[in-house]
């Protein structure tokens, strides 16, 4: 089975601070994304990631970077939280070209509530 | 902008009865997924229809595809009260790239 590891579940922050949010996947997937989720707007994409060091900004990148150093990791980090940040944020991963039909694999996702 | 909507946004039904949600979606597609999701966890994945297809079965699942409404519908039969949970459907665009709608969220009564 895929495994998709998002380090924290919960957290809180304060606004200005750094957060880092980390996940690890398990299948030597090339394809890694992060998303935002909030109520009545679905699940919309922040960044993503094809290979390592390599990203792409997806639909709502303001207020946030990634990293991806090793191609088991990416990391979300948000450079100053703000109130508006707070959200439940999901990683993804999946093999190449989606196009062609292939899936992707979701964490159990992050609460983050910035105060 | 999202590239998937789904319609009802809410449907409550009795068990046993069959729910249908609907998603249309803007551009040309190769496949479109539809996704489930608990509260409160992750997302899993259902099923994937390819452009050339127009149904596809899975257990209690049915999905059509009408790609010239732009257009799938998500049928569960004989629902159960596990089956709570919102649906999503999603398209790939730009090769690398899955587009959720906003989803619908079922809620079985038993």
């Amino acid at each position: 089975d895929v495994k998709v590891t998002q380090s924290s579940r919960y957290l809180v922050k304060r606004t200005g601070e750094k957060v880092f949010l980390e996940c690890v996947q398990d299948m030597d997937h090339e394809n890694m994304f992060w998303y935002r989720q909030d109520p009545g707007l679905g699940l919309r994409l922040i960044y993503f990631s094809y290979d390592v060091k390599m990203k792409e900004k997806g639909d709502i990148p303001e207020g946030y970077s990634v990293s991806r150093e090793k191609k088991e990791r990416f990391s979300l980090i948000l450079e100053s939280a703000s109130t508006n940040q707070t959200s439940m944020y999901l990683c993804a991963t999946g093999e190449k070209l989606l196009v062609s039909g292939n899936t992707i694999y979701f964490g159990e996702g992050s609460w983050l509530t910035v105060v | 902008s999202q590239q998937g909507e789904e319609d009802p946004q809410a449907l409550s039904i009795q068990e046993g009865e069959n729910a249908t949600m609907n998603c249309s979606y803007k551009t040309s597609i190769n496949n479109l997924q539809w996704y489930r999701q608990n509260s409160g966890r992750g997302l899993v994945h259902l099923i994937l229809i390819r452009s050339n297809e127009r149904e596809k079965h899975s257990g209690r699942l049915r999905v059509t595809l009408d790609t010239s409404k732009k257009s799938s519908s998500l049928l569960i039969t004989a629902s159960r009260a596990a089956d709570t949970a919102s649906y999503f459907c999603a398209t790939a665009v730009y090769g690398n790239k899955l587009v959720f709608g906003a989803g619908t969220i079922l809620r079985v009564k038993s």
